[in-house]
């Protein structure tokens, strides 16, 4: 079946800017995660959602960044006034449902690269 | 709070070599282990997991043995191929919190 995609592949924006970046995680996976992956800083988290629960918001660099997730299924990543230090590629990754499992495998996209000008 | 220290890369081996990447992690309780794959263009990928002190995730002849005792997750295979060049990243993930918390990745190139 299809797994998680992401969209745009490659983004370029001038400092300044806001940008949006998509998830489509796999059909029927209710635990959704954003990442970022950058040569200074390696692979953080930053978003989780989970069913209708409260999103776990701890890893959000700062207010810039806000992420939705719509019907349970397609998220949006959103970087308001972007600054270089947010060129990172943005990934995002699904798993099944995510109770007491917590060794579920989350299943990555391709990710999206952002550069910042 | 939780972390994960690899060896630097790039590892350069020839084909059929041994290979041993090294991973340790701190962590409160009892976190399960993973070692993830990117290969170049590609996502990242599950290569194996252990839930449990001294499980051993095996694939792709790949294997890691979950030490508890030295807070280690070492990833062996005992001969590479050139189609295992890519980027490899130990994780883990404790049960208080859903994400998974990475090392910096080790690259390992092999040559034929």
């Amino acid at each position: 079946g299809a797994g998680v995609s992401q969209s745009p592949s490659n983004k370029v924006t001038e400092k300044g800017k806001d940008v949006e970046l998509r998830c489509d995680p796999i059909s029927g996976h209710t635990a959704l995660y954003w990442y970022r992956q950058s040569l200074g800083q390696g692979l953080e988290f930053l978003i989780y959602f989970q069913g209708n629960s409260a999103p776990d918001k701890s890893g959000l660099p700062s207010d810039r960044f806000s992420a939705e997730r719509t019907g349970g299924s397609v998220s949006t990543l959103t970087i308001q006034r972007t600054q270089q230090e947010d060129s990172a590629v943005y990934l995002c990754a699904s798993s099944p449902r995510d109770g007491t499992l917590f060794y579920n495998e989350q299943f990555f996209g391709p990710g999206t690269r952002l550069t910042v000008l | 709070g939780d972390s994960v220290t690899q060896m630097e890369g790039p590892v350069t081996l020839s084909e059929e070599a041994f290979l041993t990447i090294n991973c340790t992690y701190t962590a409160t309780g009892y976190p399960s282990l993973f070692w993830y794959v990117q290969y170049p263009g590609e996502g990242l990928q599950l290569l194996l997991k252990a839930t449990k002190a001294d499980d051993k995730g095996s694939n792709k002849g790949f294997e890691a043995t979950y030490r508890k005792e030295t807070t280690s997750f070492h990833l062996e295979k005992g001969s590479v191929q050139v189609s295992d060049s890519a980027v490899y990243f130990c994780a883990l993930r404790n049960a208080g919190r859903r994400a998974l918390t990475f090392g910096s990745g080790t690259r390992l190139q092999v040559q034929p």
